[in-house]
């Protein structure tokens, strides 16, 4: 099993609409959680901490489920500045990031 | 400056030449980091540093790879010999330490072995 596992996507949904991913992993010791998005050609850039609390940045809501071990994200209403590959990553031992191999979101006019 | 910086943001090389690559990680930042992103494809792990020292240096993919790291802050990547399967977007990440603080990329130098 990868360590990270993520939906490759195309996501295709209209503006507006809202839209989720997940991903799952392995390793149950990870400690911290991460949302990055990488635009086309770009490096990533970080979107959002993922809490076991859950937590919420404007349109942005991140999950993390221990007992099942996968993350979440939420988008509402879609912006066609959205459409961008989002990057599960997480923590493994001290110093290591895992990333998922992303999650590609095209927003349709 | 307030990011990561690196250069070249383009590097085309004939195959068998050597080329360095440098990082600027954030200033104050202890643990910096360098993955290569082939195209459509996920990061890869090079290696890992924290101050002077390379911990962990498991994701070089063969001995023609090196990096290292001067007065804690600027690093430098050297591929010698360099081979067309080198070809990739080579980034670099910084963070304030090593207990899993979020990292910031810089803007990646894209390599092109002909």
């Amino acid at each position: 099993r990868k360590e990270v596992e993520q939906d490759p996507g195309p996501f295709n949904v209209p503006e507006g609409a809202t839209v989720a991913f997940n991903c799952t992993y392995s390793n149950s010791a990870s400690q911290s959680f991460f949302w990055y998005r990488q635009d086309c050609r770009k490096e990533p850039k970080l979107l959002m901490s993922v809490y076991s609390s859950g937590n919420e940045d404007g349109r942005f809501t991140a999950q993390l489920n221990r007992a099942s071990q996968y993350i979440s994200l939420l988008i509402r209403d879609s912006k066609l500045s959205d459409s961008a590959t989002y990057l599960c990553v997480l923590t493994s031992g001290t110093y290591k990031y895992i990333f998922g191999t992303g999650t590609r979101l095209k927003v349709l006019a | 400056g307030a990011g990561v910086s690196q250069s070249p943001s383009n590097k085309v090389t004939e195959k068998g030449k050597d080329v360095e690559l440098r990082c600027d990680p954030i200033s104050g930042h202890t643990a910096l980091y360098w993955y290569r992103q082939s195209l459509g494809q996920g990061l890869e792990f090079l290696i890992y540093f924290q101050g002077n020292s390379a911990p962990d240096k498991s994701g070089l993919p063969s001995d023609r790879f090196s990096a290292e790291r001067t007065g804690g802050s600027v690093s430098t990547l050297t591929i010698q010999r360099t081979q067309q399967e080198d070809s990739a977007v080579y980034l670099c990440a910084s963070s304030l330490d090593s207990s899993g603080n979020e990292q910031f990329f810089g803007p990646g130098t894209r390599l092109t072995v002909l």
